[in-house]
């Protein structure tokens, strides 16, 4: 079993919506990631969070919320999706300890589409 | 501009060629730098962690180069599953910066 999943995988939905992206990881990693991929741009950083109390923001959250519901659970909201948030979504997770704790580990990714 | 800036390519090149790019980053102060490899839009997964005195993994050489601030990597005899984009990646406080890649493409 993948050690980072993300639900769904992919999802079309209509301006206005609300919608929720998950996460769920089983490496017991404290720290977990949202970041957002669109051609040309690389990746970008939504919310990140070190453990269950400490949310921060990215560089882009702006019509963005995030919930971290458990050490190995975070999940991404679209409070009202647009057409600009068209994109490949990824979740990572990074642990505390070892030679490299900055590593980050990806989960296979959400690709939503915005009509 | 951009924090992580990185020549978009395509590289084409044939097996068993070298291929070599770079990466230039705009924080000084960044800490560790790394370079994953994505294929076709899939998750970007660690190729190596690059260390200040330049490091091997097989067939991938890693340096770094901090006084002017840029990172690059070399492919030596390429094979077709080598074919991917190349993330250069900047650590600073355990946030990650990532370029936007550079694409390899390796022929028969």
């Amino acid at each position: 079993d993948a050690d980072v999943t993300q639900t769904p995988r992919n999802r079309i939905t209509k301006t206005g919506k609300r919608i929720m992206l998950e996460c769920s990881q089983t490496k017991g990693h404290d720290r977990m990631y949202w970041y957002r991929q669109d051609p040309g741009l690389g990746l970008r950083l939504i919310y990140y969070s070190f453990d269950v109390k400490d949310i921060n923001k990215g560089e882009i959250s702006d019509g963005y919320s995030v919930s971290r519901q458990a050490q190995a659970k975070f999940s991404l909201s679209l409070e009202s999706a647009i057409p600009n948030q068209t994109a490949l979504y990824f979740c990572a997770t990074s642990g505390v300890t070892g030679a490299y704790p900055e590593t980050q580990y990806f989960g296979p990714g959400t690709r939503l589409l915005v009509l | 501009r951009k924090e992580v800036e990185q020549d978009p390519g395509p590289f084409n090149v044939p097996e068993g060629a070298t291929v070599a790019f770079n990466c230039t980053y705009s924080n000084s102060a960044s800490q560790s730098f790394f370079w994953y490899r994505q294929d076709c839009r899939k998750e970007p997964k660690l190729l190596m962690s690059v260390y200040s005195s330049g490091n091997e993994d097989g067939r991938f050489t890693a340096q770094l180069n901090r006084a002017s601030q840029y990172i690059s990597l070399l492919i030596r005899d390429s094979k077709l599953s080598d074919s991917a984009t190349y993330l250069c990646v900047v650590n600073n406080d355990y946030k990650l910066s990532f370029g936007a890649g550079t694409t390899v493409t390796v022929r028969a």
